[in-house]
């Protein structure tokens, strides 16, 4: 089973700021990694799949790098929507598709 | 623009099964596999299970021996089943979409999901 590690756990940001956030791998997955938003109560939304597409109706200002074991989503001016926790998820590599414990982005 | 729709049983007692389904609304059926997730209150996200369009199945094999995932392709709609549950299964439990497999292949991320179903093990 591929292990996925997110880094930091809680990131704090004033509107406006760049967010950097990591995900890492613990086998090389390519280009094979998702991101993923969550707010409190809803399911979790697609933003990126295969390290770098944008999924359909994604701002522009979420951009993903990265390939092999080492992956960063940057969101480049946050809003205030975007307080959320975000979750990386291997495709590379099944049974079973895993996911990272998560990065909650809070307001600094 | 396709929307999951999902629903069952939320109050289970140790042993019994859980069962949900999940309806799907205005978009393809065919050429997708199917997934359910599910996350533990305050917790990450679990994949259990996925899929196709034939019927073909696989699962998260920390829950196989207990995790049946069905399609019934003229109702649009398929199911999971988890037999003797625990606390330990108390979850939102989520269907989700995978991307075309005409263009996917075996790749398999989640988009769009339902609404979650909360299901608690409780005695």
């Amino acid at each position: 089973e591929i292990v996925m590690t997110q880094s930091p756990a809680t990131l704090s940001v004033s509107p406006g700021e760049r967010a950097t956030l990591s995900c890492r791998a613990s086998q090389s997955i390519s280009r094979n990694l998702a991101w993923y938003q969550q707010k409190p109560g809803q399911a979790p939304r697609l933003l990126i799949y295969g390290a770098s597409t944008r999924a359909t109706g994604i701002p522009a200002r979420f951009s993903g790098s990265g390939s092999g074991t080492d992956f960063t989503l940057t969101i480049s001016s946050l809003q205030s929507d975007d307080f959320a926790v975000y979750y990386c998820q291997q495709h590379n590599d099944w049974p079973p598709w895993t996911f990272g414990q998560g990065t909650k982005v809070d307001l600094k | 623009q396709v929307q999951l729709h999902q629903w069952g049983a939320g109050l289970l007692k140790p042993s019994e099964t859980l069962s949900l389904t999940c309806g799907v609304f205005g978009g393809p059926f065919t050429d997708y596999n199917w997934n359910w997730i599910r996350q533990p209150p305050g917790k990450g996200l679990e994949w259990i299970g996925e899929i196709m369009h034939s019927g073909s199945t696989n699962y998260n094999p920390s829950l196989k021996s207990r995790v049946t995932v069905s399609i019934d392709t003229s109702q649009n709609q398929f199911s999971l089943k988890l037999t003797s549950v625990t606390a330990a299964d108390t979850a939102m439990y989520f269907c989700a979409r995978g991307p075309p497999i005409a263009a996917a292949g075996r790749f398999n991320w989640f988009d769009p999901w339902g609404q979650g179903t909360p299901v608690t093990v409780s005695s």
